[in-house]
């Protein structure tokens, strides 16, 4: 079965960075389009960013609230996905749970596995 | 972007009884890629249908989807007390939106 566990978040000030990871097993992370996902605190779901496999190409894309903010990668030899947090707002608080993409055949997925994510919170 | 609306906010209901959960696109879903969510306090949520009707794997069959182009149902068909919980809609047509959410609680 897979298993995503989510590290590095905590408190951080407006302006600041962070980055999170996530380190997987249980499954064929090289071949598996990955995402994060994030829910403000009471409030509903945000999908953040993905990042498709380096034989698709490894291209990434973004939410509109986090492009040019937010950096997704991936390390295939260490089975670890990651989220590089710049420029941070208070809006931005939030848990953030990494995900697999579910395989189907067109260019976006449902998101079949989470891991129990990582808290972020921005304030002064 | 394509905004999901969900109805209603809160549905109070009682074990065993039929729960019939709304979602809305504000424009037609390609390829009715539509997936519901479970989400428990405290947890991440849980992928229960994808493609509008497929379950995923695991779940139980009393969960059901339906519909396609803008109107999307999840159907509860017999309430357990471990499915009064918050639902969520997400469409992957294009670039991933959810739904606000629909409070299952009991009544």
């Amino acid at each position: 079965e897979a298993q995503l566990v989510e590290s590095g978040g905590g408190l951080v000030k407006p302006g600041g960075s962070l980055r999170l990871s996530c380190a997987v097993s249980g499954l064929a992370f090289r071949h598996t389009w990955m995402s994060w996902v994030r829910q403000a605190p009471g409030k509903g779901l945000e999908w953040v960013a993905r990042i498709k496999t380096k034989s698709d190409g490894g291209t990434t894309d973004y939410g509109a609230p986090v492009k040019d903010r937010f950096i997704i990668s991936r390390d295939d030899s260490k089975n670890t996905l990651y989220l590089q947090m710049n420029s941070l707002k208070t809006e931005d608080t939030a848990m953030y749970y990494c995900t697999k993409d579910k395989e189907d055949i067109g260019s976006w997925s449902a998101f079949d596995f989470w891991g129990q994510g990582t808290m972020v919170t921005v304030s002064s | 972007e394509i905004a999901l609306t969900q109805s209603p906010g809160t549905l109070s209901l009682s074990p065993g009884e039929r729960a019939t959960l709304s979602c809305r696109a504000s424009q037609s879903v390609s390829g009715n890629y539509l997936a519901w969510y479970q989400q428990k306090p405290g947890q991440a949520p849980r992928l229960l249908i994808y493609g509008a009707s497929s379950r995923a794997a695991g779940i139980p069959d009393r969960f059901s989807g339906s519909g396609s182009g803008t109107d999307f149902t999840l159907t509860i068909s017999r309430l357990e007390h471990e499915d009064l919980v918050v639902y969520y809609c997400q469409q992957y047509g294009s670039s991933p939106t959810f739904g606000g959410g629909t409070k299952v609680e009991i009544k």
